[in-house]
């Protein structure tokens, strides 16, 4: 099966960055994502990594170290519109289309 | 076109009640995903459709049918649900079963009484 382990809650203030992590425990592991949830709202899809290193999309850079079975989600220039639930998810190669998700990470961005 | 609609936006039934929740995507997406979110939750994954076929049901009560007409639609029928059943229930979408890309739709909030 998979697990995976992320802080519940993380605070910053507007133009700070910020580093939410995800180490992750699964029998087969096809790569890792990541997720935004505003309230109320649906997830909407960040980004994936399934190579070592870095992928940078604007102010939102995602990195994965397979070796270390570990990610993180680093977001700059914080803005008040970021304040959202973040989640890690994994894909289970045995298992093609399971996606299991984190517990997520409650992000407050405050002024 | 990159969005995945659902109906209704709510709905609350009784127990006794059936009702279907409906989910449209015209993105070409062959992968179709069901799951459930309660609230300060991640979602759960409930059902995968792969080309029109069922491919993943996670040990889902029956009281839960999922039903693929075609590739664009995915509903998910429902029957003698219990409360604790009431939750947000999202749909997603992807180009296939191992794309990690997922499009959600805005979910059906759920309340059976």
């Amino acid at each position: 099966g998979q697990s995976l382990e992320q802080p519940s809650e993380v605070t910053a203030v507007e133009g700070a960055i910020v580093q939410i992590n995800c180490t992750y425990q699964t029998s087969g592991f096809y790569g890792l994502s990541w997720y935004q949830q505003h309230d109320g709202g649906a997830p909407t899809f960040l980004s994936y990594n399934a190579l070592d290193g870095l992928e940078e999309t604007g102010r939102f850079s995602s990195f994965l170290s397979r070796s270390d079975s570990y990610g993180y989600l680093l977001l700059q220039e914080l803005q008040m519109k970021d304040s959202a639930s973040y989640f890690c998810a994994v894909r289970d190669r045995a298992n093609a289309g399971k996606s299991t998700f984190g517990d997520g990470t409650t992000l407050t961005v405050k002024p | 076109d990159t969005e995945v609609t659902q109906t209704p936006k709510h709905l609350v039934m009784g127990m006794t009640n059936k009702k279907s929740l409906k989910c449209e995507q015209h993105m070409g997406h062959r992968a179709m995903y069901w799951y459930k979110q309660k609230a300060k939750k991640p979602p759960e994954l409930m059902f995968v459709y792969s080309y029109e076929k069922l491919s993943i049901n996670e040990s889902v009560p029956s009281r839960f049918s999922p039903e693929c007409p075609n590739s664009s639609l995915l509903n998910l029928h429902l029957h003698a649900l219990q409360p604790e059943d009431s939750a947000l229930y999202l749909c997603a979408s992807s180009q296939d079963d191992r794309v990690e890309e997922q499009y959600f739709g805005p979910g059906t909030r759920l309340t059976v009484t």
